[in-house]
């Protein structure tokens, strides 16, 4: 398999339950990203984990918790989300370190906080 | 502060009708500059990485160009197949050993046959 990988692609859950969303890359690359994408915004920077090191938390709320296990793997764990937590989160990975190749981008997991 | 503005924000195209699509960008040091596609309920799917002013790519009816300020992404005679949302990007120069990529709010093009 190659690319990026995000599991699941569609995620209701209650405001009081506990998910996780995964991601895994097959490219080789160094950096993992999570974005959030609501309507009509530009795709906002969650967490940045460059050589498994999270390098960047963009002032993102505690009930969102990243974990990356290693250079291939990325988690981001929920609890206790807000219905305007509901969106389109991505992951991405990307080649850094040699002028940039620009983001490999996982199809998404759509969520629903109810 | 960094930051990226792209219009217009819908474009509707007769099939065989060209135009421009324009990213505006203010950033401290770039090292990149891209061009995605991205489908509705799905990823963004990478185009273009442009480096440097008077840098021009082209795939299929999709040419990017870039100057020091901006870059468009011109089709040619698109087809309906061609409906998407369209995001600019820049990376910025390396800061603090993050890597960070800007986005614009996209242009959402629809192609009618």
């Amino acid at each position: 398999e190659t690319g990026v990988t995000q599991t699941p692609r569609h995620l209701v859950m209650g405001m009081t339950n506990k998910k996780s969303l995964k991601c895994e890359q097959h490219l080789g690359h160094n950096a993992m990203y999570w974005y959030k994408q609501s309507a009509k915004k530009p795709l906002e920077l969650m967490f940045v984990y460059n050589f498994k090191e999270q390098t960047e938390n963009n002032s993102v709320p505690s009930r969102f918790s990243p974990e990356c296990p290693n250079s291939s793997h990325l988690f981001l764990h929920l609890h206790t989300l807000q219905p305007e937590d509901s969106a389109l989160y991505l992951c991405a990975s990307s080649q850094e370190g040699r002028g940039g190749y620009g983001y490999t981008f996982g199809s998404g997991t759509r969520l629903t906080v109810v | 502060e960094d930051q990226v503005t792209q219009s217009p924000e819908a474009l509707r195209l007769q099939e065989g009708e060209s135009s421009s699509l324009n990213c505006s960008y203010t950033v401290s040091g770039l090292r990149g500059l891209f061009w995605y596609r991205q489908d509705p309920g799905k990823g963004p799917e990478f185009l273009f990485t442009l480096y440097s002013a008077g840098e021009e790519k082209e795939k299929e009816r999709l040419k990017a160009t870039l100057t020091k300020k901006e870059s468009f992404l011109h089709i040619t005679a698109p087809k309906p197949e061609d409906s998407a949302t369209y995001l600019c990007a820049v990376a910025p120069q390396l800061t603090s050993g993050t890597y960070k990529y800007i986005f614009g709010t996209g242009t959402r093009l629809k192609v009618l046959a």
